[in-house]
């Protein structure tokens, strides 16, 4: 199974871009890559999930070199409602979503 | 709709004591799941169930059973409570994705049990 390395904590200032580096260099060739953000006392929430290349939605752009080995999650213009943390995880079906620690994202004012 | 629901959100045992823990989704989901979370952790699987009347183990599964009698109910039971299964407990569900659609689980708000 595919393990993800991700910073344990970043700081950012509202309105900044934040970009969050994934490692996953065993990822399988069927394995998507999704991330997750969590805030206090609640359940994980999806944010965007993508394959190869890149990938944007209204809430993150997700960027994906051609070896796959890495992807980087950007939020752009950060505000204080962002700080969360955030899960890195390749996805290649229903019994192989692995959670590490995330990352804890703190944005101040 | 409600999405993933979890009854209920708070719990309290004695070592020894059984419950069941109650998730219930009306997104006519075939997948489901249940997560444990310990601080400062990310989640990890207990089991889960890729249909109506069929489960399996995930990654920690000693110490829990669970059923899926119904297609929108997933239950977790704890058949005697240890202090380890203290920790906040998250249900998720999605629907069944070919290879080529994205697979995002919708969790629930989390039960949190204490056992002492």
């Amino acid at each position: 199974l595919a393990k993800t390395t991700q910073p344990i904590s970043m700081d950012s200032y509202e309105g900044q871009e934040v970009n969050i580096t994934c490692s996953h260099n065993n990822i399988a060739t069927n394995d998507y890559i999704t991330w997750y953000q969590q805030f206090p006392s609640q359940g994980p929430r999806f944010i965007i999930q993508g394959y190869k290349t890149k990938v944007t939605n209204e809430v993150a752009s997700l960027f994906i070199p051609a070896d796959r080995k890495s992807s980087t999650l950007s939020l752009p213009r950060v505000s204080l409602s962002d700080t969360a943390v955030y899960y890195c995880l390749v996805d290649g079906g229903y019994n192989k979503l692995i959670f590490g620690a995330g990352t804890r994202l703190a944005v101040h004012p | 709709n409600a999405g993933v629901t979890q009854t209920p959100k708070f719990r309290v045992l004695k070592t020894g004591q059984s419950m069941t823990l109650l998730c219930a989704q009306d997104m006519n989901h075939e997948y489901m799941y249940w997560y444990r979370q310990d601080p400062g952790m990310g989640l990890r699987l207990i089991h889960y169930s890729v249909g109506e009347g069929t489960t399996a183990k995930g990654e920690v599964p000693d110490g829990y059973n669970v059923s899926r009698l119904k297609k929108q109910n997933f239950l977790l039971g704890l058949e005697s409570a240890a202090p380890s299964q203290t920790s906040v407990y998250f249900c998720a569900s999605n629907r069944l994705a070919g290879k080529s659609s994205y697979n995002e689980q919708f969790f629930g708000p989390g039960t949190r049990l204490t056992v002492l």
